[in-house]
């Protein structure tokens, strides 16, 4: 799977957007883009996922370059619950038919302050 | 649906011993993952199988196996216990479509003295 890069931290206010950025400049065309959560003390969760057009969800939205090489997911509203570990990870369809596993980086650590 | 469910959530174990980490999932899904997580970093994959009677290595098998006899099961078995396998496991499930999402449980936390 390609690589992507993320920053290392981000802090933000409760009740204020959040923009977390991730890149991803050597994407294949049939890379989707996932993004999960890790809680503290929990398992990863999965967010939301998108290929080319942006998403959104209950949970976010996902806003994808036009040449795909970086990607943003948006809280609309960050609460104190968003403090995570937000994973962007890249995944080709084509790859083991999406049998295989996911592949993690470090992430961004939210820090959500009140 | 209780989703992904890991048992024991702790354990300790000494140098040598042997233990299986438990993983069941009520989605009927054929997909299922253990993963290591060690402290500050990502996940990384240990095993993965794709249905009942087949499995394949992942990034960090050594040290590890695995076996799958039922959809519903996937233990992971740790022979010879080290201090380098103290981590924490998650296991995880997915369904056929290649665009489903993993779902995780909640992890067993394992320290190897």
């Amino acid at each position: 799977d390609a690589k992507t890069t993320q920053p290392n931290s981000m802090e933000s206010n409760e009740e204020e957007p959040v923009h977390l950025p991730c890149n991803h400049s050597t994407i294949s065309g049939t890379d989707y883009i996932h993004w999960y959560r890790q809680l503290p003390s929990q398992g990863p969760e999965y967010v939301i996922h998108g290929l080319t057009s942006n998403v959104n969800n209950r949970m976010a939205s996902l806003a994808i370059a036009e040449d795909r090489k970086s990607s943003t997911l948006i809280l609309h509203r960050a609460t104190l619950r968003d403090a995570a570990v937000y994973y962007c990870i890249l995944r080709d369809v084509e790859s083991g038919g999406g049998a295989d596993g996911l592949t993690f980086g470090k992430g961004t650590h939210l820090i959500i302050q009140p | 649906n209780a989703g992904v469910t890991q048992t024991p959530k702790f354990r300790i174990l000494k140098i040598g011993q042997s233990m299986t980490l438990q993983c069941a999932q009520d989605m009927n899904h054929n997909y299922m993952y253990w993963y290591r997580q060690d402290p500050g970093m990502g996940l990384k994959l240990i095993y993965y199988s794709v249905g009942a009677g087949i499995t394949d290595k992942g990034e960090v098998p050594n040290g590890y196996n695995v076996s799958r006899s039922t959809t519903e099961d996937f233990p992971l078995r740790l022979e010879l216990a080290a201090p380098s396998q103290t981590s924490v496991y998650f296991c995880a499930s997915k369904g056929l479509a290649y665009y489903n999402e993993q779902f995780f449980g909640p992890g067993t936390r394992l320290t190897v003295l």
